[in-house]
């Protein structure tokens, strides 16, 4: 079975200070990784995705992602973190051969970036 | 850019009720996703339709049903609501069910069961 960790509940860090979450993963084969961020109220928002390639993933909002599959894991991150960043994040995963088509979330962690 | 549409935004209802939430993919999407949200909780895959057709099972429970109509939409109906069916329901819809394509979510159906 597919299944994501996020070790974080809450990060907190400094508004122009980089950022990182952390997620790890655990599927048989070669994953899709994904990261969705979550505002208070609205569905879920697509920032980035790694299917194959270059490990070190761009996404939207400055955001991105390093691969790194010996460690199986899939942080994502910032440079400068931005007030407005602050919003529930989730790591999600896919398996290619598990026959799940959907993605398994992680447990989400909440990004608080202070002024 | 349209997106995932869904109805009603607010749903309350009493325990032993049913209820039906509704999804409007994005145009030329065939592919939609039903997840469920518990307070404080990650999005839990309930159940997703490809063309029409059941493509996945996740955690959806026996009270609960859903389909893909001809015009793609999907509803979920529930039945014998319970106060643990409390939660925020969330629609996504991709272009097809290949393991890359990202989803699109909408905003979600907020349901208090009373």
């Amino acid at each position: 079975a597919q299944s994501v960790a996020q070790p974080e509940d809450q990060v907190n860090v400094a508004e122009g200070n980089p950022l990182t979450v952390k997620c790890t993963y655990s599927v048989s084969g070669n994953p899709y990784l994904f990261w969705y961020v979550q505002y208070p109220n609205r569905g879920l928002q697509f920032l980035l995705k790694y299917i194959t390639g270059d490990n070190l993933v761009k996404g939207s909002y400055g955001f991105e992602a390093e691969f790194n599959k010996s460690q199986t894991s899939f942080h994502l991150k910032k440079p400068s973190a931005l007030v407005s960043d602050s919003a529930l994040y989730f790591c999600a995963v896919r398996g290619p051969n598990t026959g799940r088509r959907a993605l398994t979330f992680g447990s989400g962690t909440r990004l608080q970036v202070q002024p | 850019a349209a997106g995932v549409i869904q109805s009603p935004r607010h749903l309350i209802k009493e325990k032993r009720e049913t209820a039906t939430l509704k999804c409007y993919p994005i145009p030329r999407h065939d592919t939609v996703y039903w997840y469920q949200q518990g307070p404080g909780q990650d999005p839990q895959f309930l159940i997703s339709f490809y063309e029409k057709m059941q493509s996945d099972k996740g955690s959806i429970p026996d009270r609960f049903s859903a389909q893909q109509f001809s015009d793609y939409h999907s509803e979920l109906n529930m039945s014998s609501l319970e106060l643990g069916d409390s939660a925020l329901y969330f629609c996504a819809s991709s272009r097809s069910l290949k393991t890359g394509e990202k989803l699109f979510f909408g905003s979600g159906t907020q349901l208090s069961v009373l």
